[in-house]
């Protein structure tokens, strides 16, 4: 699986957007692009992912660069709840294939 | 109901020890995942498991054996407990159909936070 690179912590005022980076330059043309959060002391929860197209559910939307080689993960609205550890993660589709967790980037969401 | 349920959420024990952690997932999954964590925050996966069929096994020592009695059951049991085995311990499902773009959308239970002594 191709490797991400995400920068360590960041920090976002309520209210306000939290646009989170990820590079993996090395992807391939069957890997998707995966985005996970993990809130203190809770287990891992999936937010959203995409192949090529930008994706956006209830939880947030998902930016990919045309050359697929970046992407961004935006929380609209951030409240001091989505304080958590991001994780952006690249897997191959389909059976059997894992998901390989990163160190992530810590967003601090602040009053 | 809870998706994913881990029991214990704690489990403190003594080296030499052997112990078990129990994963049940109520949302029809066929597969599901051993995860652990450690102290400094990586998330690791072990094993995973398709229809009680062993599909992943990472390089986890003889120690770890996972059973899965069936798809929504799969428990972790650790012999001769080391130091080096303290961490959270996550149980995940998903739902992977062999030949299909599976949508790779894991969940994950609360953890089980096992300390050696």
């Amino acid at each position: 699986d191709a490797k991400t690179t995400q920068p360590p912590s960041m920090d976002c005022a309520e209210g306000r957007a939290a646009n989170l980076p990820c590079n993996h330059s090395t992807i391939s043309g069957n890997e998707y692009v995966y985005w996970y959060r993990q809130i203190h002391s809770q287990g891992p929860q999936y937010i959203i992912h995409g192949l090529k197209n930008n994706e956006t559910n209830e939880m947030a939307s998902l930016i990919i660069t045309e050359d697929r080689k970046s992407s961004t993960l935006i929380l609209p609205h951030a409240t001091l709840r989505d304080t958590a550890v991001y994780y952006c993660i690249v897997r191959v589709g389909g059976y059997g294939n894992k998901l390989v967790f990163g160190a992530g980037t810590i967003l601090r969401v602040k009053s | 109901d809870t998706a994913v349920s881990q029991t214990p959420k704690y489990l403190v024990t003594q080296m030499g020890n052997d112990k078990s952690i129990k994963c049940e997932q109520n949302l029809g999954h066929d597969t599901m995942y051993w995860y652990k964590q450690d102290s400094k925050k990586f998330l690791k996966i072990m094993f995973s498991y398709n229809n009680k069929e062993l599909i992943i096994n990472e390089t986890v020592p003889n120690r770890f054996s996972p059973k899965s009695p069936d798809k929504a059951h799969l428990n972790l049991h650790i012999n001769s407990l080391e130091l080096g085995d303290s961490a959270v311990y996550f149980c995940a499902s998903s739902q992977e159909v062999v030949g299909k773009a599976n949508t790779g959308e894991l969940f994950f239970g609360e953890g089980s936070r096992l300390t050696v002594l």
